[in-house]
């Protein structure tokens, strides 16, 4: 089956780091390129940082580019977000998901759970 | 403020049929493929609609997606009470640089 499992949300101070984890099984995760996904309390999704498959190239949403550190590990078949300096406004459920394509229009066909981030004094 | 528009609301009662709007412009609907995002309440979000009007496999046909310029539609046929959750439309936008736009969501309700 394929699946993604997110881990390492929780509760932190303003100011604080977190790191995200996203687990991939049921497919080769190295051939995929990924994304994280977040979405606020009561709010819509956005899109926070995209990474290639091989990791040569990444993309950040301006909300996050200077904080956010988006990493994979195609050995561990893991996908991770370093979040730091982080803001009341970062609390979110924060998704990964999986890119495919169709004709190289690319897609998000696979999302994880979800692992929830508090960022609270 | 989200870069593709939806409205935030819409209704139907079991079995009609209803249709959600999603506005761009040239950088993203204009010039890339519109995607459509179902979620569930509580539930993550799931793929409902690829390049514009592809059903992925366990998508009903009931579902059925289009596109034309720069905005895109979600049409729901035979609207089913399992049918209400809240529907994203998505798409590459080429003025920056890397990124995936959404629209707001429409929360579907079925009366």
């Amino acid at each position: 089956e394929v699946q993604l499992v997110e881990s390492g949300g929780g509760l932190v101070q303003p100011g604080g780091s977190l790191r995200l984890s996203c687990a991939a099984s049921g497919f080769t995760f190295s051939s995929y390129e990924m994304n994280w996904v977040r979405q606020a309390p009561g709010k819509g999704l956005e899109w926070v940082s995209y990474i290639s498959s091989s990791g040569s190239t990444i993309y950040y949403a301006d909300s996050v580019k200077g904080r956010f550190t988006i990493s994979r590990d195609n050995a561990k078949n893991s996908l991770y977000l370093q979040m730091n300096s982080l803001r009341a406004e970062d609390t979110a459920v924060y998704y990964c998901a999986r890119d495919d394509y169709s004709s190289s229009s690319p897609f998000m066909d696979v999302w994880g759970q979800g692992t929830t981030v508090t960022v609270s004094s | 403020q989200s870069v593709l528009t939806q409205p935030p609301s819409a209704s139907g009662t079991p079995g009609q049929r209803v249709t959600i709007s999603c506005s761009g412009s040239s950088s993203n609907i204009g010039s890339n493929t519109v995607n459509w995002y179902q979620q569930l309440p509580g539930t993550a979000p799931k793929l409902l609609i690829y390049s514009n009007n592809q059903r992925p496999s366990g998508v009903p046909d009931r579902f059925s997606g289009s596109k034309s310029g720069t905005s895109a539609s979600l049409a729901i046929s035979g609207l089913q009470s399992e049918d209400e959750a809240d529907y994203y439309c998505a798409a590459w936008d080429d003025s920056l640089n890397g990124h995936v736009v959404f629209g707001g969501g429409t929360k579907l309700t079925v009366l």
